[in-house]
């Protein structure tokens, strides 16, 4: 299948700093991302749909201003967790879909810990 | 609301023995099933997937079952491995460039 690589896989990050999330997709082109969080026990909430030189679109209850999403190019989306609270310590993850396909691939997951 | 149902959290099954997970779905617009595999701390790995012009998917030990009438989906695995063991998640899109919606999953022990 398809390849997608998250970046970083682990991060520990200080209360009211910033840090930045990369999902690259390696071997195909991804017209949209999507931006999903994980609580522990629970299932896989999409906090975002983007598509490749527009505007991200938030899920009800997501701060845009909080969770920048970018996604410039066709291999690349970011996201970044602006003013980082302890409350935000999540398993994010990240997934890929080419033009036209059904399916999605997911990237490996970043745990943040925000202490 | 959930859309997508996994009302299972957890089955334990011996070696060698046949898994069935299973999921509902409330939306009558998806027409395309997945089912993912979960580590701990990773990304979910696609597994198998159905769309709902067939009623089974099968790809090696794999298979899934689709009843629309029902709107039920089930994930056979047999014969099933210790390292089936995992979190699988059910999940479901309608036509066009939507976003899956993930079942809450089912944490599958396979006992050797």
């Amino acid at each position: 299948g398809a390849v997608v690589s998250q970046h970083p896989s682990r991060v520990i990050c200080k209360s009211g700093t910033s840090v930045k999330i990369e999902c690259r997709s390696l071997d195909f082109q991804a017209t949209t991302m999507f931006w999903y969080r994980q609580f522990p026990k629970q299932s896989l909430m999409l906090m975002a749909t983007s598509n490749e030189g527009s505007k991200a679109t938030y899920e009800q209850g997501v701060e845009k201003d909080k969770f920048l999403i970018n996604h410039a190019s066709l291999t690349l989306s970011t996201l970044t967790v602006t003013s980082a609270h302890p409350e935000d310590s999540s398993f994010y993850i990240c997934s890929a879909r080419g033009p036209g396909s059904t399916e999605a691939f997911f990237g490996q997951g970043t745990r943040l810990t925000v202490v | 609301d959930q859309q997508v149902k996994q009302n299972s959290p957890s089955l334990s099954v011996q070696e060698g023995r046949i898994s069935i997970l299973n999921c509902d779905y409330t939306n009558s617009m998806f027409d395309y099933f997945l089912w993912y595999k979960k580590y701990p701390a990773e990304g979910p790995t696609f597994l198998i997937s159905i769309s709902s012009i067939k009623d089974k998917n099968e790809d090696g030990r794999f298979t899934v079952f689709l009843n629309k009438s029902a709107k039920h989906l089930s994930l056979h695995i047999v014969p099933s491995q210790p390292g089936d063991s995992a979190v699988y998640f059910c999940a479901a899109s309608a036509r066009g460039n939507t976003p899956l919606v993930f079942g809450k999953g089912t944490r599958l022990s396979v006992i050797a």
